[in-house]
């Protein structure tokens, strides 16, 4: 299993620019989502869903729009950078119910992607 | 609101130390709660996940307690290495909603 997979790792862009993170997990999750982590504030919550078709919003979710079209991928769309969007951005997934063993559903994280905008 | 606070932000120990990293939360009404360490510039991993309904988890030199009447959970590290040196978070699902909580995490440096 490659776990959760996340791409870019960095990314700069200029002020106005729209980009889409991507994050793609191949354990058949049906929860998945991104947090944003900035220094002193800990992890954010920006979105999140709880299977394909399905999102709501975290508490974090103003200029940022998400879709789940499949189990296996949750991007992350900027409409219109700006400077205050400057993070490391983490997606996460998981099982949603409690099933065989303590740990069943635990969170596991990608590596992130380090966006900067300028 | 739930809040997650994790109290001492840095915490600096000499190697073989036992040392506990407390995590305080506001609501006991919570779904369960997951210990995770984050090396420099790099993802979280996973270390320990508490279900509502326990109190304890163990792997290796680690435990994690759980007390939601107090709003508390413990990680303990046992014997601790310099290769112990991260940041270390916590945090929560609340009861009724998919919505994690982070605390800002404990930075800790295991001395050689």
């Amino acid at each position: 299993n490659a776990g959760v997979t996340q791409t870019p790792k960095f990314q700069v862009l200029k002020t106005g620019q729209s980009m889409t993170l991507q994050c793609a997990q191949d354990m058949n999750h049906e929860y998945m989502s991104w947090y944003r982590q900035d220094p002193g504030m800990g992890l954010r919550l920006i979105h999140y869903s709880v299977g394909a078709g399905i999102t709501d919003q975290g508490e974090v979710p103003n200029g940022y729009n998400v879709s789940r079209s499949t189990t296996e991928d949750f991007p992350l769309r900027l409409l219109s950078a700006a400077p205050s969007q400057t993070s490391v951005y983490f997606c996460a997934s998981s099982y949603l119910t409690s099933g065989p063993g303590s740990s069943y559903n635990e969170q596991f994280f990608g590596p992130g992607t380090r966006l900067t905008v300028l | 609101k739930q809040e997650v606070t994790q109290i001492p932000a840095a915490l600096s120990v000499p190697e073989g130390e036992n040392l506990v990293l407390n995590c305080s939360f506001t609501d006991s009404a919570i779904y369960n709660l997951q210990w995770f360490r984050q090396d420099p510039g790099k993802g979280l991993t996973s270390l320990l996940l508490i279900q509502s309904s326990q109190r304890e988890q163990t792997s290796g030199r680690l435990n994690a307690s759980l007390d939601k009447s107090s709003g508390r959970s413990t990680l303990y590290i046992a014997a601790s290495q310099p290769g112990d040196s991260a940041t270390y978070l916590c945090a929560v699902r609340p009861s009724g909603t998919y919505k994690y909580i982070f605390g800002t995490g404990t930075r800790l440096k295991v001395l050689a």
